[in-house]
Formats: structure tokens, C-alpha cells, sequence
């Protein structure tokens, strides 16, 4: 079965400080892709930032970063210079050549003045 | 260009009610998908159409949940009777195509009393 799984239920960080959401997922492909979608209270899933599977650069998109280790099926998520607008579920997600996307549990992350 | 638009935001049913809820998608966009997310979970997909087509419907309970989309356009999710297990947040998504990144719309919140 392909799985993604997030260890942390909860985090909180300092306002301006760094902080990483950990990810782990398990697949037999090769070919695939991971997500990091952000949920605030309103709900509307929004994407943070995508890797492809065949890429060794990691992905970044201004404070967010991402730390892809294909071997050890690890993806986790970095937050540099975190804003009180940081605060929300993320979500870990990885999608597969059919066209099969999974999501994690979520992590909720509070950000503290 | 306009996200995902969904309606209504909240709906508040009796058991064994019916309820539709509506989805527009990102104009273009062929795939487009039905999310289940239950309170302090990730998305499970329900339904993914390309086109007009249910490619995967197999988590949809064909019991009580119907889905169509004609034209290939718009969808609609349609609940009968509900139960009080159904509530939850119900997400409409839609991608380019296979393999794509999936854009999310705001959700209905359902509640069934």
C-alpha cells in the first residue's frame, strides 16, 4: 500500500524563526511526485510547494524549502523566517503515475509572536 | 484566473436528507476530483473524473453517493439520504490533466444532525 506518513501532530515555532515538518511515505515507483499543501482555518488547501521524483535538486519557493531524500522515502518540509500567516494544518502528499494521490495526517503548526 | 469555486460553503441537513453539493473547476482543467476530509484528517479521494468520465469511483459508497459531471465541466456530489456520519468537508480539486498538481476549491462543511 502506498502510504504517507506525518509524525508530528502538532508544532509551534517562534515568529521569524525556522522550523521543519517531517514526511515519510512509502511506494514501490519510481516515478512520482510530492506535495506540501498548507490548510489555514478557512480551509481552502492551498499548495506550498511540489518535487518531482526524478529531480535530485530540492525544491524551494521563497521561505520554503524542501529536504527530498528518495532513498529513505523522506520529504520534509522547511519554513525559514516564519510568519503568524504560517499558521495552519499542512498536509504531505504524494501522487503516482495513475493518477493515485495520497495525503498524510497533517501537522498543525502555530506560529507565536 | 479563478480557482476552484464550490457551493455552498455550509450545509446544516436532517438525517436522511439528500444534499448536492456544486463544483466549478479551474477553466481548462480536464481532471477534476471528490475529496472526503473528516475533522483533523487528509483528503480521501471519492471521485476523479477526466472529461466527463468517473475513471475511479472505487471509494465512493455507490449506496447513498452519486456524482456527475456532464458537459465535463461542472460537478455535482450528491448525498441520499444522508447519514450522520457524512458530515464532514467535502473538497473539489482539479488538474490540468494526469499527473498534475491538483488545485483545491474552499470546501462545503456538511453537518448532519
Amino acid at each position: 500500500a502506498q502510504t504517507v506518513t506525518q509524525s508530528q501532530p502538532e508544532m509551534s515555532v517562534q515568529e521569524a524563526e525556522t522550523v521543519t515538518l517531517s514526511c515519510t511515505y512509502d511506494t514501490s515507483e519510481n516515478n512520482y511526485y510530492l506535495f506540501w499543501y498548507k490548510q489555514p482555518p478557512s480551509r481552502q488547501m492551498i499548495l506550498v510547494i511540489r518535487q518531482e521524483a526524478y529531480k535530485q535538486q530540492n525544491a524551494t519557493e521563497n521561505r520554503f524549502s524542501v529536504n527530498f531524500q528518495k532513498a529513505a522515502k523522506s520529504f520534509s518540509l522547511k519554513i525559514s523566517d516564519s510568519q503568524l500567516g504560517d499558521t495552519a494544518m499542512y498536509f504531505c502528499a504524494s501522487l503516482y503515475n495513475n493518477n493515485d494521490m495520497r495525503f498524510g495526517a497533517g501537522t498543525r503548526l502555530t506560529v507565536k509572536p | 484566473e479563478a480557482g476552484v469555486v464550490q457551493s455552498p460553503r455550509y450545509k446544516i441537513i436532517e438525517k436522511k436528507q439528500p444534499v448536492a453539493f456544486w463544483c466549478n473547476p479551474i477553466s481548462g482543467h480536464n481532471t477534476l476530483y471528490w475529496y472526503l476530509q473528516n475533522l483533523g484528517q487528509g483528503p480521501e479521494l471519492l471521485i476523479r473524473y477526466e472529461n466527463e468520465e468517473a475513471v475511479d469511483d472505487s471509494q465512493l459508497p455507490k449506496d447513498r453517493f452519486s456524482a456527475e459531471r456532464l458537459k465535463g465541466v461542472d460537478s455535482t456530489l450528491k448525498i441520499q439520504p444522508a447519514e450522520l456520519g457524512d458530515s464532514a468537508v467535502y473538497l473539489c480539486a482539479s488538474s490540468p490533466g494526469t499527473s498534475d498538481t491538483q488545485y483545491f476549491g474552499p470546501g462545503t462543511r456538511l453537518t448532519v444532525l
